[in-house]
């Protein structure tokens, strides 16, 4: 199984300022894809931005952003002008192209956002 | 119309007890999955079902058991229910891997 490191187990951020959450993964693959997912307390899981790994270029969705480096393994994601309902559980994601497409987890990051 | 749906949301039983979950998705997609989620909110994969093939993660126990009448189901079956089961399971599809749609989940509890 692939693995995904998320090494802040909990962040918190001013509203209306910027937050990063990290992520690192390990894999011997070159074809791959990677996504963020929020969990607020509905529970609900809610894709929030994807990267296709033969993409040179950093994704955006209106406040959020990737800084994606292939070579380091790392793709971290930007809140931007942060908002009350941002707070959540961030889960950054895994997908192999070889592994019958199935998806791997990171252990989260719970975001605060602070009033 | 909810695009991955999954009943019940929850589910109170005695330890020892056999139930089901059940998940529809109306999207068409071609994979479907189950995730465990524990009280640390760790999400780990359990199964991933195509029509041409079952995946199985190794450390599952067999008495989890994933069924498919057709493409757009898969229930999952626990036998033999123990406290260490208590959990929120999801069901989820995705086509061709490109993104996974969720299931509201179902919390599951064993007294």
């Amino acid at each position: 199984a692939q693995t995904v490191t998320q090494s802040q187990p909990e962040m918190s951020v001013q509203e209306a300022e910027t937050v990063t959450l990290s992520c690192t993964y390990d894999t011997s693959e070159s074809d791959y894809y990677l996504f963020w997912y929020k969990q607020p307390p509905s529970r609900q899981m809610i894709l929030v931005i994807r990267q296709e790994a033969y993409k040179q270029q950093n994704a955006t969705e209106n406040r959020f952003s990737v800084n994606f480096q292939k070579a380091a393994k790392s793709f971290s994601l930007k809140i931007s002008d942060s908002q009350l309902g941002d707070a959540a559980m961030y889960f950054c994601a895994y997908r192999s192209s070889n592994t019958g497409n199935q998806f791997y987890f990171g252990t989260g990051t719970s975001l605060t956002v602070i009033p | 119309d909810t695009a991955v749906s999954q009943t019940p949301k929850y589910l109170v039983t005695q330890m020892g007890n056999d139930k089901s979950i059940k998940c529809e998705q109306n999207l068409g997609h071609d994979t479907m999955y189950w995730y465990k989620q524990d009280s640390k909110k760790f999400l780990k994969i359990m199964f991933s079902y195509n029509n041409k093939e079952l995946i199985i993660n190794e450390t599952v126990p067999n008495r989890f058991s994933p069924k498919s009448p057709d493409k757009a189901h898969l229930n999952l079956h626990i036998n033999s229910l123990e406290l260490g089961d208590s959990a929120v399971y999801f069901c989820a599809s995705s086509q061709e891997g490109r993104k996974l749609f969720f299931g509201s989940g179902t919390q599951l509890s064993v007294l």
